[in-house]
């Protein structure tokens, strides 16, 4: 059973860089998947932001590229989300959840198998 | 980006009703969406994909169906457990776009 656990400062201040860090394991990161990033604004919904293989490819949402990066470290099987220039508009419950994606009986599926439980980021001074 | 309109943005329901959640998408999304749950505190957990396919160990009572742009998430008998907030999700086109989610309480 793959689990994800999010580590990172619960608090960042404003202009600063939140960053935080996907540990997985009962699976590697190596695997055949994409790896995402997640946030949920208090009482919001979704965003995605951005997912990552382990080869290091990446693709972002354009509405935060100039500010996200996502990392990977297959030594320590783990992924990273950095966000610059935060604002409180980046206040949010930060995931991370495993891509799943195959091709079958002629139509592509993608969903998001597994998740973290999620860690809350306040931006605040 | 593809925008995904879900309605009601909240319903109340009688255990045992029948609870019906729709996702319009802003263009063509074939198949290509999926649905999740998620309750209070929680992770979302994939309950639908492909608009139709009941992922493995969920409930028989959900389903969903729609292709293009109208899409349909059925609860066919609501439990008490299925307290949660719903959300469509499309993965046709990155970035991948959520609905602004379904609050289903009890009545």
């Amino acid at each position: 059973q793959v689990q994800l656990q999010e580590s990172g400062p619960g608090l960042v201040k404003p202009s600063g860089t939140l960053s935080l860090t996907c540990a997985v394991s009962g699976g590697s990161i190596s695997s055949s998947n994409w790896w995402s990033w997640v946030r949920q604004p208090p009482g919001k919904g979704l965003e995605w932001i951005g997912e990552i293989y382990h080869s290091g490819s990446t693709n972002y949402n354009p509405s935060l590229k100039s500010r996200v990066t996502i990392s990977v470290d297959k030594s320590k099987n783990q992924f990273s989300l950095k966000l610059s220039s935060v604002t409180a508009a980046d206040t949010a419950v930060y995931y991370c959840a495993r891509d799943r994606d195959y091709y079958g009986s002629g139509s592509y599926t993608y969903y998001f198998d597994y998740w973290g439980q999620g860690t809350l980021v306040t931006v605040s001074s | 980006d593809i925008q995904m309109t879900q309605s009601p943005s909240s319903l109340s329901a009688s255990v045992g009703d029948r609870v019906t959640i729709t996702c319009q998408a802003s263009q063509d999304i074939s198949n290509y969406l999926n649905w999740y749950q998620q309750k209070p505190g929680k992770a979302p957990k994939l309950l639908i994909y492909d608009a139709s396919n009941l992922e493995t160990g969920v409930p028989s009572r959900f389903s969903g169906s729609g292709s293009g742009t109208d899409f349909t998430f059925t609860i066919s008998s609501l439990q008490p457990e299925d307290i949660a907030t719903y959300y469509c999700q499309q993965y046709d086109n990155s970035p991948l776009t959520f609905g602004g989610g379904t609050k289903v309480e009890i009545k």
